[in-house]
C-alpha cells in the first residue's frame, strides 16, 4: 500500500530552527509537495520537490532524496506564526496526491 | 482576484438527510477535487473532476456523489447523511497535471450529522 509517514507533534523555539521529515512509500513519484495549514484554515502550498536535492525559498527549505523515500522541511529563523499543522503529499504514478497525517508545529517564545 | 469558495461553512444536519455542499472556483481551473480531513488522517479524497462532465471516484468515495456541468462548480451531495460523514470537507483547484500539481483550496466546510 501506499504510505506517508510523518511525525505527529513537534515542538520549538521562536527563533530557532526546525526540521520536520516526511518519509512515503508510494506507486511511482511524480513530486512531493509542502503544504502549511492553520488551524480552522485551508492548506496552503508552500514548496514542490521532483529533483533531488534542496530547493530554498526565503526562511522555508525542503530537501528531497529520491532514492531513500525521504524530504524534510526546513524552517528557519522560527517566528510565532508558523505555529501550524505542515502537511507532506507526494504525487504517485497516477498523479493522485497522497497525503501524510501532517505535522503539528507549537512554537514557544 | 481568482478564488475558491465552499458553502455552507459549517452545516449541522440529522442522519438520513441529503446534504449538498457547494464548491465554486474563479481560477478557471480543468481540475475540482473533494477532500475530507479527520484527525489523525491525511487528506482523503472524495471525489474528483478533470473538466466539464468528467468525474472519478476517490478512496472514501461511498455514500458521496459529485456533477461537473461547468468549469466553475463541483458540488459534493450525500445522499444519505451518515455519522461516520461528520467531517471537515475542503475543495480544491488545480490547473493541470502538466504543472506542479499546486492545489488551491477553499476554506472549509465543516459538518455534523446527528
Amino acid at each position: 500500500g501506499q504510505n506517508i509517514d510523518q511525525p505527529t507533534e513537534m515542538t520549538a523555539t521562536e527563533g530557532a530552527i526546525v526540521q520536520i521529515n516526511c518519509t512515503y512509500q508510494t506507486s511511482g513519484f511524480n513530486g512531493l509537495f509542502w503544504y502549511q495549514q492553520h488551524a480552522g484554515e485551508a492548506p496552503t502550498f508552500l514548496s514542490y520537490n521532483v529533483l533531488d536535492g534542496l530547493e530554498e525559498k526565503g526562511r522555508f527549505s525542503s530537501f528531497l532524496s529520491r532514492s531513500k523515500g525521504y524530504s524534510y522541511l526546513l524552517l528557519k529563523e522560527l517566528q510565532m506564526k508558523d505555529s501550524a499543522s505542515y502537511l507532506c503529499a507526494v504525487m504517485d504514478s497516477n498523479y493522485q496526491l497522497i497525503w501524510g497525517a501532517g505535522t503539528k508545529l507549537i512554537i514557544k517564545p | 482576484d481568482a478564488e475558491i469558495t465552499q458553502s455552507p461553512r459549517h452545516k449541522i444536519t440529522e442522519t438520513g438527510r441529503q446534504v449538498t455542499l457547494a464548491c465554486h472556483q474563479t481560477w478557471n481551473h480543468n481540475n475540482m477535487f473533494w477532500y475530507r480531513q479527520d484527525l489523525g488522517h491525511g487528506l482523503r479524497l472524495i471525489h474528483y473532476s478533470y473538466g466539464v462532465q468528467d468525474t472519478n471516484k476517490g478512496e472514501v468515495s461511498d455514500g458521496y456523489s459529485v456533477s461537473r456541468s461547468n468549469t466553475e462548480d463541483l458540488p459534493l451531495t450525500l445522499e444519505s447523511a451518515a455519522s461516520s460523514q461528520t467531517s471537515v470537507y475542503f475543495c480544491a483547484s488545480s490547473e493541470g497535471t502538466s504543472d506542479t500539481g499546486e492545489l488551491f483550496f477553499g476554506e472549509g466546510s465543516r459538518l455534523t450529522v446527528l
